[in-house]
C-alpha cells in the first residue's frame, strides 16, 4: 500500500532557527512529489520536486529530493512566527495520479 | 484567474442527516479530487472524478458518493453522517488525471453532532 511518512509530527523553535522537515514515501509507479504549507484551511503549494538531487528554493524556503533513498526535506531558514503552520507533504503516483498525503509537520515559531 | 471555490465553508449536521457539498475547479482545469482532513490528520483521499465519471476511489464506504457536471464542478455527497465524518472537506482541482497543477479550495468545515 502507498505510504507517506513525515517526521517529526510537530516542532517548536525561536525566531531565526532552522527547520529541516522530513518526508519518507513508498508510491508504486512515484512521480513528484509535492510540498505544501496548510496555515487555517487550503494547503498552498510550495514545491514540486521530480528529480533526484536538484534543489529547489524559494525565499528562505528549500527542497530537495533524494529518489534512491526516497524521502525529502523541506528546510526552513531564519524562521518567522509567520512560519508557524503545517507543512504536508504529498506523493503522486504515475498511476493514479491522486495526491497521498503524510500526517503533516505542525511547525510553531515562537517570537 | 479564479481558483478553486467550495461552498458552504461552514456546516452542521445531525447524526443520519445527508449533506452536499460542492466544488468549482480553477478555470482550465477538468479534474477534480476530493479529501477529507480530519483534525492532526493529512488529507485522505476519496474520490477523484474526470470527465464526469468515477475514476479513482480511496478507502471509503458506500455512504460517499459524488458527481461532476459537464462544466467540470463537483459535488460531493455524504449519507447517513457518523459523527466521525466531522472534517474538513478539500476540493482540489487539476488538469488532466495526470494530476498536473494541483491547486486546493478552501475546504468545508463539517461538524457532526
Amino acid at each position: 500500500e502507498d505510504k507517506v511518512v513525515q517526521s517529526p509530527l510537530s516542532l517548536v523553535v525561536h525566531e531565526g532557527d532552522t527547520v529541516t522537515l522530513n518526508c519518507s514515501y513508498e508510491v508504486t509507479n512515484f512521480r513528484s512529489l509535492l510540498w505544501y504549507k496548510q496555515e487555517k484551511k487550503a494547503p498552498t503549494f510550495l514545491f514540486m520536486l521530480t528529480s533526484s538531487g536538484i534543489e529547489k528554493k524559494s525565499g528562505r524556503l528549500s527542497s530537495i529530493l533524494d529518489k534512491k533513498e526516497l524521502f525529502s526535506i523541506l528546510n526552513i531558514t531564519a524562521t518567522q512566527t509567520g512560519d508557524s503552520a503545517i507543512y504536508l507533504c504529498a506523493a503522486i503516483s504515475s498511476n493514479t495520479g491522486k495526491l497521498i498525503f503524510g500526517q503533516g509537520t505542525t511547525l510553531q515559531v515562537k517570537p | 484567474d479564479a481558483g478553486v471555490t467550495q461552498s458552504p465553508t461552514h456546516l452542521i449536521k445531525t447524526r443520519g442527516q445527508q449533506v452536499t457539498l460542492r466544488c468549482s475547479p480553477k478555470s482550465g482545469h477538468d479534474t477534480v479530487s476530493w479529501y477529507q482532513q480530519a483534525l492532526g490528520q493529512g488529507p485522505q483521499f476519496i474520490f477523484q472524478y474526470y470527465e464526469e465519471e468515477e475514476r479513482q476511489r480511496g478507502n471509503f464506504p458506500d455512504r460517499f458518493s459524488g458527481h461532476q457536471f459537464p462544466n467540470y464542478s463537483s459535488e460531493l455527497n455524504v449519507n447517513a453522517l457518523l459523527l466521525g465524518d466531522s472534517a474538513l472537506y478539500l476540493c482540489a482541482s487539476s488538469f488532466t488525471a495526470t494530476g498536473v497543477g494541483y491547486t486546493f479550495g478552501s475546504g468545508t468545515r463539517l461538524t457532526v453532532v
